[in-house]
């Protein structure tokens, strides 16, 4: 069965903190890994890797794959309260248009 | 601005009712997605369609859950009839089936339905 988890669940930390979400997947026939940001509403797409160690950059937000060790970062620097949401990593398989998501990461910025 | 649009965006109905949730993709998609997510449960997949064919609905309870694409700029998911159980958030995802774009997922705002 695909699976795909994210650690930690629930992260705290002070604005200006860096943090790295975590995320390792067992799937059957990989294609891309996807990281959304869900605030009160809809998931809201931020990255899709395919390749490894090939890093991809949105500001303050970066991520990178490892398709040998089967797991995903997310990292965010100089972190602000409009970065707190629920982080989902999901990952998309060959063959099929669905997605296998994690449980999520609830990250907390504290003023 | 192209976005998922779902109506309604929040449903108070009683047990026994039928609810009937609507989404509009993104104009040019071709694949379409039903989830329900909970605080336990995280986001499940419900049922998803290509081109407004049914692929999978594995994921859905079959006696009364039902999901369609009467046409291309609308799909419907139907409960009915509805239980307590059914409370959650149902969110409607659509996505372009191509080699660049194959995975992404757009979601609209959700319905939050529930069920006294």
């Amino acid at each position: 069965e695909d699976k795909v988890v994210q650690s930690p669940l629930s992260l705290v930390v002070h604005e200006g903190d860096t943090v790295t979400l975590n995320c390792s997947y067992e799937v059957t026939n990989f294609r891309s890994l996807l990281w959304y940001k869900q605030e009160k509403k809809a998931p809201t797409f931020l990255f899709m890797l395919t390749s490894s160690g090939i890093e991809k950059k949105s500001g303050r937000l970066s991520s990178i794959l490892d398709k040998k060790e089967l797991f995903s970062i997310l990292n965010i620097t100089a972190t602000q309260t409009g970065d707190s949401a629920v982080y989902l990593c999901a990952v998309g398989v060959q063959g099929a248009q669905k997605l296998v998501f994690g449980q999520g990461t609830r990250l907390t910025i504290n003023p | 601005d192209a976005r998922v649009t779902q109506t309604p965006r929040h449903k108070v109905t009683e047990m026994g009712q039928e609810v009937t949730m609507r989404c509009q993709p993104i104009l040019g998609h071709n694949t379409v997605f039903w989830y329900r997510q909970t605080m336990m449960q995280g986001l499940e997949l419900l049922a998803y369609f290509r081109n407004r064919a049914p692929l999978d609905d594995s994921g859905m309870p079959k006696d009364r859950f039902s999901a369609e694409m009467p046409d291309a700029t609308l799909a419907t998911l139907k409960i009915q009839p509805s239980e307590p159980r059914d409370s959650a958030v149902y969110f409607c995802a659509s996505g372009l089936s191509s080699p660049r774009q194959g995975s992404i997922q757009y979601f609209g705002a959700g319905t939050r339905l529930s069920v006294l």
